[in-house]
């Protein structure tokens, strides 16, 4: 199985801080990695595919790159509502796995 | 648009089967080009990839290790739904249970069902 990591496991930041949020896969997975965001009691919602392909409706202050094993999530100008946890996950190969999750909470 | 709705019950005794389905609108369980997930969320184990089960020209299943033997997913054309049954369950399968539609074109989770928290107690 493809392990996946994010670091860090959760970091504080204000209102309009740049922040960014690491993943990192045991193999080379090329870009075959998505990015959710999840508020409590809701499902994860996409907003990153293909490593760096922004989901249609998701805003532009998201952004993703990277490929092989090492991938990178960046809010440019974080806003109010970005408050939640973000998880990478590889759609690489069978059993599909997600990572461990980054919380993103106010400073 | 392509919605998920998830039924069943959210507490399951130990050792019992636990059993969910998920309801699909705007899309076909028979679909060519789409594959019909669960995933669960748990504090201990995080987001974890189930099984999923899809449709080309036959219908075929694959399961997570984690759960294989334990875990039948089935299709049902009639009402366009798919279902989950986890046998012999325990207190470490407690979690947020979700289906998820996945799309081969697309390779990601869209949509996602509601979830539904499952407790494992007697």
């Amino acid at each position: 199985d493809i392990q996946m990591t994010q670091s860090p496991s959760s970091l504080s930041a204000s209102v309009g801080d740049r922040v960014t949020i690491t993943c990192r896969a045991s193999q080379s997975i090329s870009n075959s990695l998505n990015w959710y965001q999840q508020k409590p009691g809701k499902a994860p919602k996409l907003l990153i595919y293909g490593a760096s392909s922004l989901q249609s409706g998701v805003p532009s202050r998201f952004s993703g790159s990277g490929s092989g094993t090492d991938f990178t999530l960046t809010i440019s100008s974080l806003q109010r509502e970005d408050f939640a946890t973000y998880y990478c996950q590889q759609s690489y190969s069978i059993p599909f796995t997600f990572g461990p999750g980054t919380k993103v909470d106010i400073k | 648009q392509v919605q998920l709705q998830q039924s069943g019950p959210g507490l399951v005794k130990p050792s019992q089967t636990l059993s969910l389905t998920c309801a699909i609108s705007g899309d076909s369980v028979s679909s060519n080009s789409a594959d019909w997930n669960w995933i669960r969320q748990s504090p201990s184990r995080g987001l974890e990839w189930l099984g999923r089960t899809y449709y080309r020209s036959k219908w075929y299943n694959d399961y997570a290790v984690s759960v294989k033997g334990r875990i039948i997913l089935n299709a049902d054309t009639s009402n366009n739904q798919f279902s989950l049954q986890l046998k012999s369950v325990t207190p470490e399968d407690a979690a947020v249970y979700y289906c998820a539609g996945y799309s081969t074109s697309a390779r990601w989770f869209d949509p996602w069902g509601q979830g539904t928290l499952v407790t494992v107690s007697s």
